[in-house]
């Protein structure tokens, strides 16, 4: 099946510092992966929607400058968030697009990367 | 704008219990309708979907049945098992023909089942 990675899985870092977060697709290329974030017990928030080779689509009251997306190939995607600050701390989710046999579009998710900022 | 709202939780069971986990939504037109499983420290996993009204989804025991008259998405198992336990997320998709596009999810319910 799909699989979808990131990197790190967890991370620590100091306020004021930016930290990077790698979501790939392992089996199979995805021109559109999407970022979420999920604060404790609650659902997941759609962040944006990272096109390969081209800008970031951010949802509405997401900061594009310091969440920065680059999706430079088809198989990885990058969230950097900087000047980090502790009310960022969450844990962030990617999910990539691929197209099913049955022609329809899925989602498959990565395991999340848990980002705590001191 | 569309929104999912699913019971609040934790529900707690005991191993062979019957699971209902109600899921309503609010949406324009014919949204594809999903439930995943986030099991401790890892991401969501696709339970099963439903694109169309009056279709079925199931996998692993679990049911769920697009009902557009009652807008509901509800998530059955007739007896579950300790490796149940996880966070339930109920989610549409504006998109007739999958989830492939922005999804909305619901709140999340947690679910543990004890022996």
């Amino acid at each position: 099946g799909a699989v979808v990675s990131q990197h790190p899985s967890w991370v620590i870092c100091k306020s004021g510092t930016s930290v990077k977060i790698e979501c790939r697709s392992l089996d199979f290329q995805a021109t559109t992966m999407f970022w979420y974030r999920q604060f404790p017990k609650q659902s997941l928030m759609l962040m944006a929607t990272s096109n390969e080779g081209s800008k970031a689509t951010y949802e509405q009251g997401v900061e594009k400058d310091k969440f920065l997306i680059n999706h430079a190939s088809l198989t990885l995607s990058t969230l950097t968030v900087t000047s980090a600050h502790p009310e960022d701390s969450s844990f962030y989710i990617c999910s990539a697009r691929v197209r099913a046999g049955t022609g329809i579009y899925e989602q498959y998710f990565g395991p999340g990367t848990r980002l705590t900022v001191t | 704008g569309n929104s999912v709202t699913q019971m609040e939780g934790p529900v707690t069971l005991s191993e062979e219990a019957f699971l209902t986990i109600n899921c309503t939504y609010t949406a324009t037109g014919y949204p594809s309708l999903f439930w995943y499983v986030q099991y401790p420290g890892e991401g969501l996993q696709l339970l099963l979907k439903a694109t169309k009204a009056d279709d079925k989804g199931s996998n692993k025991g679990f049911e769920a049945t697009y009902r557009k008259e009652t807008t509901s998405f509800h998530l059955e198992k007739g007896s579950v098992q300790v490796s149940d336990s996880a966070v339930y997320f109920c989610a549409l998709s504006p998109m007739v023909t999958g989830g492939g596009n922005k999804l909305t999810f619901g709140t999340g319910t947690q679910l543990k089942v004890e022996l």
